[in-house]
């Protein structure tokens, strides 16, 4: 049981570049997030979802798409790079309604945008 | 929007028994009181959570106050490995998930 696990762990870009970034959970969790988070400040969300084809905004999503075509997989895409994208990414899911279950978080990855 | 507020950091000495304290004033009735705690260079993991009364599990104890506006995350013997950054967490009414502010930023010492 492998938990949430993030790919890449670390990437480097330049302005202007794209990327994806993949989430994967094997505990068949409804809901997955993603956030970023910079230097001293908390988590940031930039989308989530409740289930398996559906996504919505989050609190930062501007620059940023989603997808949820597989219930395990959650991924992120950079269209365009910008260095203020230049953070933590963080993944995490929930069997249900995070405000009542655990919400389990993967290791990160970090993106340096030059 | 229910919000949470926090010390920046505290500091406490191995072995000893650590409070941290949150204080959640505009909480709903229905909302749990989440911690989770993000260990330097890792993704945050959960602590504990409760709604009313007093809960313990073998990480930590949480103590919620009888008006549930404010709440205490007990650590009854800190480790080295304690040393992280404590979230106290409501819900986010705006997006389904939880909001994390900045937390507490605990350092222990030997």
């Amino acid at each position: 049981n492998a938990g949430v696990t993030q790919t890449p762990k670390f990437r480097v870009l330049k302005t202007g570049q794209s990327m994806t970034l993949l989430c994967a959970q094997d505990m068949n969790h409804e809901y997955m997030y993603w956030y970023r988070q910079d230097p001293g400040m908390g988590l940031r969300l930039i989308h989530y979802s409740v289930g398996e084809g559906t996504t919505a905004k989050g609190e930062v999503p501007d620059g940023y798409n989603v997808s949820r075509l597989k219930k395990q997989n959650f991924l992120l895409g950079l269209e365009s790079a910008a260095p203020s994208q230049t953070s933590v990414y963080f993944c995490a899911s929930s069997y249900a309604r995070p405000w009542v279950e655990t919400q389990y978080f993967g290791p990160g990855t970090r993106l340096l945008v030059l | 929007d229910a919000k949470t507020t926090q010390p920046n950091s505290m500091e406490s000495n191995e072995e000893e028994p650590v409070h941290l304290p949150c204080n959640h004033s505009t909480i709903s009735g229905t909302d749990y009181i989440h911690w989770y705690r993000q260990l330097p260079s890792q993704g945050p993991e959960y602590v504990i959570h409760g709604l009313t009364s007093n809960v313990n599990n073998r990480m930590a104890s949480l103590a919620i106050a009888e008006d549930r506006k404010s709440s205490t995350l007990i650590l009854h013997r800190a480790t080295l490995r304690d040393a992280a950054v404590y979230y106290c967490i409501l819900r986010d009414p705006g997006y389904s998930t939880l909001t994390f502010g900045k937390g507490t930023m605990l350092l222990v010492s030997p």
